[in-house]
């Protein structure tokens, strides 16, 4: 089983439409997670840090389930600005690692 | 906010030479820089996390003798890739961890070799 596995995508959405990300991770003595952003040929930016309590960045929400070991990203009313592939990033096994997942696009459509 | 400047940002070169890839952490210091790759369509892949002062650690399937680490001080890691192949034509990039909320990226480097 990978470390981070992430929802296959791609996604196509149209502008305004809501969607989630899904991501699973392996390692239950992860720590930390986060959700990064990349465009295309890009390097990958820091969209927000995931907290145990869930957390919301104005049209983005992040929930983490310890116990299912499993991370997700909403992000609500979506622009056309918003594709990119979304990257999952989590403690690695051996802690100071990080490990990405794979990656989920998403594509807004007009 | 932190900062790594990586460079180049593009290099084309010819197999059988070698490219040096520099990451500085512009604003603070990295004691630790960890080294990507990522090829199309694929997830970013830890090839080596860089200590300053020490020898690098490098993730397997990742041969060191190629890809040569060095970490001379708190704010310069390089990344040599030595006697390049087509095959490692790829999408290179660096990051140190800045703070607790996540890591830095450089920019990257997009090597081609023809």
């Amino acid at each position: 089983r990978k470390e981070v596995e992430q929802d296959p995508g791609p996604f196509n959405v149209p502008e305004g439409a809501t969607v989630a990300f899904n991501c699973t991770y392996s390692n239950s003595a992860s720590q930390s997670f986060f959700w990064y952003r990349q465009d295309c040929r890009k390097e990958p930016k820091l969209l927000m840090s995931v907290y145990s309590s869930g957390n919301e960045d104005g049209r983005f929400t992040a929930q983490l389930n310890r116990a299912s070991q499993y991370i997700s990203l909403l992000i609500r009313d979506s622009k056309l600005s918003d594709s990119a592939t979304y990257l999952c990033v989590v403690n690695g096994r051996r802690g100071q690692n990080f490990v990405f997942g794979p990656g989920t696009r998403l594509s807004v459509l007009p | 906010g932190a900062v790594v400047s990586q460079h180049p940002s593009r290099v084309i070169c010819k197999s059988g030479t070698s490219v040096k890839i520099e990451c500085r952490s512009l604003d603070f210091q990295a004691t630790t820089m960890f080294w990507y790759r990522q090829f199309p369509k694929q997830s970013l892949m830890l090839m080596a996390t860089s200590n300053e002062g020490s020898k690098a650690t490098y993730e397997q399937g990742v041969e060191k003798d190629k890809f040569l680490i060095n970490h001379a001080s708190l704010t310069l890691s390089t990344l040599t890739v030595t006697s390049a192949h087509p095959e490692d034509s790829s999408f290179y990039i660096c990051s140190a961890r800045a703070n607790r909320d996540g890591y830095t990226f450089g920019s990257g480097t997009r090597l081609t070799v023809v």
